[in-house]
């Protein structure tokens, strides 16, 4: 079956602090994998993408995420956490013979502490 | 400036009402999807167009209905068959070029 999954419901770090959130997927076919974030009340924002090529892909507001096919894994890091960051993480993945439906991981809730 | 828009950013309805939810999008794109959201249990889908005058049941589909008769418009009617619809739901949209989604504000819809 085609999920996806992120263990950490919820996050707490320091500001300045390094950030790893993890992204595990179960797909059949070539995934394209999407980051996005929430924040409190508002949509969502696409941080970055992967379809093809480099594995480590960059993205906005100081992000990156490696995706690793050995790992079914697609983690998302920032070096240094800023307050602004605290918000809803989401992982998704599709592909592109039928990218019309994204499959969705849960969250995970960053709180970031001054 | 381009981008999707929902409307209104609150909703009250009282129980046993319809209600419609707007979402229209000036990014010429394609497809448009709905999703509900719930603390705890991500996005879940609920329907979604991939050209005019089509759509297609997404995972949650009862007690909601669509229509798609313009591109740039996509509205939702929760019904009154939708056994609990206070939730926050939004819009989203995507170029048949790329692959990513494009979302709205979001409505959270409250029933009393």
């Amino acid at each position: 079956a085609q999920s996806v999954t992120q263990p950490d419901i919820h996050i707490t770090v320091s500001e300045g602090a390094s950030l790893e959130l993890r992204c595990n997927y179960s797909y059949g076919a070539t995934p394209y994998l999407f980051w996005y974030v929430q924040s409190p009340g508002q949509g969502l924002q696409l941080l970055l993408k992967y379809f093809s090529g480099d594995t480590l892909v960059q993205g906005i507001k100081g992000f990156e995420a490696e995706f690793k096919r050995s790992q079914s894994s697609f983690n998302l890091r920032k070096p240094s956490v800023h307050w602004s960051d605290a918000a809803e993480y989401f992982c998704a993945v599709g592909n592109a013979g039928n990218n019309r439906k994204l499959i969705w991981g849960l969250g995970t809730s960053l709180a970031v502490n001054p | 400036d381009g981008g999707i828009t929902q409307s209104p950013k609150y909703l009250f309805r009282k129980e046993g009402q319809n209600v419609t939810l707007s979402c229209e999008q000036n990014l010429n794109h394609d497809a448009m999807y709905w999703y509900r959201q719930d603390p705890g249990q991500g996005l879940r889908l609920i329907y979604y167009s991939q050209i005019v005058n089509d759509f297609q049941k997404g995972d949650i589909a009862e007690g909601y209905s669509v229509s798609r008769e313009k591109k740039e418009s996509f509205p939702l009617t929760v019904t009154s068959a939708q056994k609990n619809p206070t939730a926050f739901y939004l819009c989203a949209s995507k170029s048949s070029h790329y692959n990513e989604q494009f979302f709205g504000p979001g409505t959270r819809l409250t029933v009393l």
